[in-house]
């Protein structure tokens, strides 16, 4: 199974919700992480998770909040988004080492959450 | 800071031609790792090739090659016998020191 899935296709949030995007792999990737892509713009990195740990965070705002709860699965918190948010939000993930850095081996895909906040 | 630039917004190939797809980079680093990833429309993103800069030989995959000129900071993908479902948006990324560095992307049509 070489699949990252991400649930939901599709998200409409006002910028008063709360909400999760959920990502998932079994490929025992130790890697996973958060990329941000806004239309006809290359994705832009966000967060890292190396062995449920967060390693790197691109200075990220704090309405967005990640969660690694195991090896499998990633999730993005979301809350008191802006317009300015709407965007492909893709998780990915990778073989890891522990302690070292990860990005430098192939990543896999998911397929995206297509996010609008109104 | 690294940047990686991809100059061609768009290109077209004929179906069996082949074509080669343009990225020049900026890093002080010395030991780094360049791709080409593909993104199909409306499908998932996937690798296309990989190279070690420690590396002088130029990585291969299949139709998939690379001209990799370290000094020059040149890193293009050259896709031969071009095929209808090569048709994707093609980035050039840089990854060194937990940095990993998109290029704007090219957008490449494969006619029949």
């Amino acid at each position: 199974d070489t699949e990252v899935t991400q649930t939901p296709k599709h998200l409409v949030m006002g910028m008063t919700n709360k909400k999760s995007l959920k990502c998932e792999q079994h490929m025992g990737h130790r890697a996973m992480y958060w990329y941000k892509q806004k239309a006809k713009k290359p994705p832009e990195l966000m967060f890292v998770y190396s062995y449920e740990k967060l390693s790197i965070n691109e200075s990220v705002p704090s309405r967005f909040s990640p969660e690694c709860p195991n090896s499998s699965l990633l999730n993005l918190h979301l809350h008191a988004l802006q317009p300015e948010d709407s965007a492909l939000y893709l998780c990915a993930s990778s073989q890891g080492a522990s302690g070292s850095p990860t990005l430098y081996n192939e990543q896999f895909f998911g397929p995206g959450t297509r996010l609008t906040v109104l | 800071a690294q940047t990686v630039t991809q100059s061609q917004p768009e290109m077209s190939v004929q179906e069996a031609e082949t074509v080669t797809l343009s990225c020049t980079y900026d890093t002080s680093e010395n030991n780094y790792y360049l791709f080409w990833y593909k993104q199909p429309p409306s499908r998932q993103m996937i690798l296309v090739i990989r190279q070690e800069a420690y590396k002088q030989q130029n990585a291969t995959e299949n139709r998939f090659s690379v001209n990799f000129q370290k000094a020059a900071k040149s890193f293009s993908l050259k896709i031969s016998d071009s095929q209808l479902g090569d048709t994707a948006m093609y980035f050039c990324a840089l990854y060194n020191n937990n940095d990993m560095r998109f290029g704007a992307g090219t957008r490449l049509t494969v006619k029949p």
